[in-house]
């Protein structure tokens, strides 16, 4: 079954303990990104990757790091959480940055 | 940062009303505009990608229109379902190609 895997879905932090978010897809898509949602504000870009190696910033990155070592996996890396990170996170990944994405099942982040 | 706007905000409508709503993106370097449906406590999941003015995409009773020459979108339901509740998403790729830029989101709940 093709989908997009995140985890955790839930998770509870203090601020300043780092910590990661992974994501996974097996659609072999070259395209993966990061989105933040909060209330009132839609989806926001944090990064995107256009393949291995290659990742870019989007509106919203200042905070967070991602990697992009293998096809698959796009980990989304929280060095020092502050409270106002708290949001849920998808991961999301699509063939090209301009065909349908797959979103993953969100991540409920709460930093206390 | 891009500006998509979707309006209304949310929309109450009785079961067998028929509605629609609106996304306005920039009508300069436009790609493609895509529309999402999100289900509360689920992930988004893509309904259409339309990429030519005047494209008209159908999916059921849901159906977009697009106009990319005054850089607006509608998504209509025909004959709301109480299943249809869920926040409509759209998002506006440009044509650098690297980034989809979201509007809030429409929120409809049908009522029984």
């Amino acid at each position: 079954e093709a989908q997009v895997t995140q985890n955790p879905r839930y998770l509870i932090t203090v601020t300043g303990k780092k910590l990661t978010v992974t994501c996974s897809q097996n659609m072999n898509h070259e395209y993966m990104s990061w989105y933040r949602q909060d209330p009132g504000l839609g989806l926001r870009q944090i990064y995107y990757s256009m393949n291995v190696e290659v990742t870019d910033k989007g509106d919203v990155p200042e905070g967070y790091k991602v990697s992009r070592k293998e096809k698959r996996n796009f980990p989304l890396i929280l060095e020092s959480p502050s409270p106002n990170q708290t949001s849920l996170y998808f991961c999301a990944s699509s063939s090209s940055p301009n065909t349908e994405a797959f979103f993953g099942q969100g991540t409920r982040l709460t930093v206390v | 940062i891009l500006n998509v706007e979707q309006s209304p905000q949310s929309l109450h409508v009785q079961e067998g009303d028929s509605t629609n709503f609106t996304c306005s993106f920039p009508s300069s370097n436009f790609y493609a505009l895509h529309w999402y449906r999100w289900e509360t406590a689920k992930s988004p999941e893509a309904l259409f990608v339309m990429t030519l003015n005047g494209d008209e995409k159908k999916k059921g009773r849901i159906s977009a229109t697009l106009n990319t020459k005054e850089g607006y979108s509608y998504l209509y339901i025909k004959g709301s379902q109480p299943e249809d509740s869920a926040t409509y998403l759209c998002a506006f790729g440009d044509n650098a190609g690297n980034m989809l830029t979201f509007g809030g989101g429409t929120r409809l709940m049908v009522k029984p």
